[in-house]
C-alpha cells in the first residue's frame, strides 16, 4: 500500500560523523520535504523538493545535506557541521509543490547524539 | 513573515464530551490554506482536517470540525464524542497558496496536548 516509509526509526550520531537518514515514498508525488521537530516546538523546514535533481534550503539547512535522484527518494545527511542534531525529523511529500497540496508524513526518526 | 499561535499548550476532556482547540494565525495574504495535524504517541503527523481560505462554509470530517474566522484570523478545531484514541498533540499549520516550495511552506504553531478523561 502506498506511503512514506522512513529509516531508521532510531540513530545514534558520534561527535564528527555524517548520518544519513532515508525517506522513500511511492505515492507517485514530486514533492519531498524534511523537517525538524524539537521538544515544545512545532516543525521548522531543512530542506524541500519540488521536483527531481533539484532541491532548495528551507529555514534551518546550515549543518545538513539533501539529494533527490529519484523521484520516490529524498535523503537527508546531517553533517558534522550540525552541532546540534539531536531532533525528532520528519519527511513529507505532496502531489505539487503549489500551497493547494497536502502534505503528507512518514513516521520520523529520531537522532540521538553519543 | 506569517506565523502561527497557539495559546492553550494543554487540554484535557472527559470521554464522549466536546472540546474546542484555538489557532491564530497572521498573514497579508489573500489565498492561503490551514491544517490540522494530530501527533500521537508515535510521532507520525496525521492530517485531521484542511481549510481552504476562499472557502466560506467551514470543513468538517466525522466528528472533527473547524470554526474559521477569515476577518479574525481565527482557526479552530473542535472535536465531538472525544474518544481515548483522540488524545494526542494537535498543531495548527499554514501554507500560503500562491507560488511553490519555500514561499508556500508549512508553518506551524506550538502545539495543543489533548489528554482524554475516561
Amino acid at each position: 500500500d502506498g506511503g512514506i516509509t522512513q529509516s531508521p526509526k532510531y540513530l545514534f550520531r558520534k561527535e564528527g560523523q555524517n548520518v544519513t537518514l532515508s525517506c522513500e515514498q511511492n505515492l507517485n508525488h514530486d514533492a519531498m520535504y524534511w523537517y525538524r521537530q524539537d521538544p515544545g516546538q512545532g516543525l521548522r523546514l531543512i530542506y524541500y523538493s519540488q521536483i527531481v535533481n533539484d532541491f532548495q534550503k528551507g529555514d534551518i539547512a546550515e549543518g545538513y545535506s539533501v539529494s533527490r535522484e529519484k523521484k520516490e527518494s529524498f535523503p537527508l545527511t546531517v553533517t558534522s557541521a550540525q552541532k546540534n542534531p539531536t531532533a525528532f525529523y520528519l519527511c513529507a511529500s505532496s502531489m505539487g509543490g503549489g500551497g493547494r497540496e497536502t502534505q503528507y508524513f512518514g513516521p520520523g526518526t529520531r537522532l540521538l547524539v553519543l | 513573515a506569517q506565523t502561527v499561535t497557539q495559546s492553550q499548550p494543554e487540554m484535557s476532556v472527559q470521554e464522549a464530551e466536546t472540546v474546542t482547540l484555538s489557532c491564530t494565525y497572521d498573514t497579508s495574504e489573500s489565498d492561503y490554506y490551514l491544517f490540522w495535524y494530530k501527533q500521537p504517541p508515535s510521532r507520525q503527523m496525521i492530517l485531521v482536517i484542511r481549510q481552504e481560505a476562499y472557502k466560506q462554509q467551514n470543513a468538517t470530517e466525522n466528528r472533527f470540525s473547524v470554526n474559521f474566522q477569515k476577518a479574525a484570523k481565527s482557526f479552530s478545531l473542535k472535536i465531538s464524542d472525544s474518544q481515548l484514541g483522540d488524545a494526542a498533540m494537535y498543531f495548527c499549520a499554514y501554507r500560503g497558496g500562491l507560488g511553490g516550495g519555500a514561499t508556500n511552506k508549512l508553518i506551524f504553531g506550538t502545539g495543543t496536548l489533548l489528554a482524554v478523561q475516561p
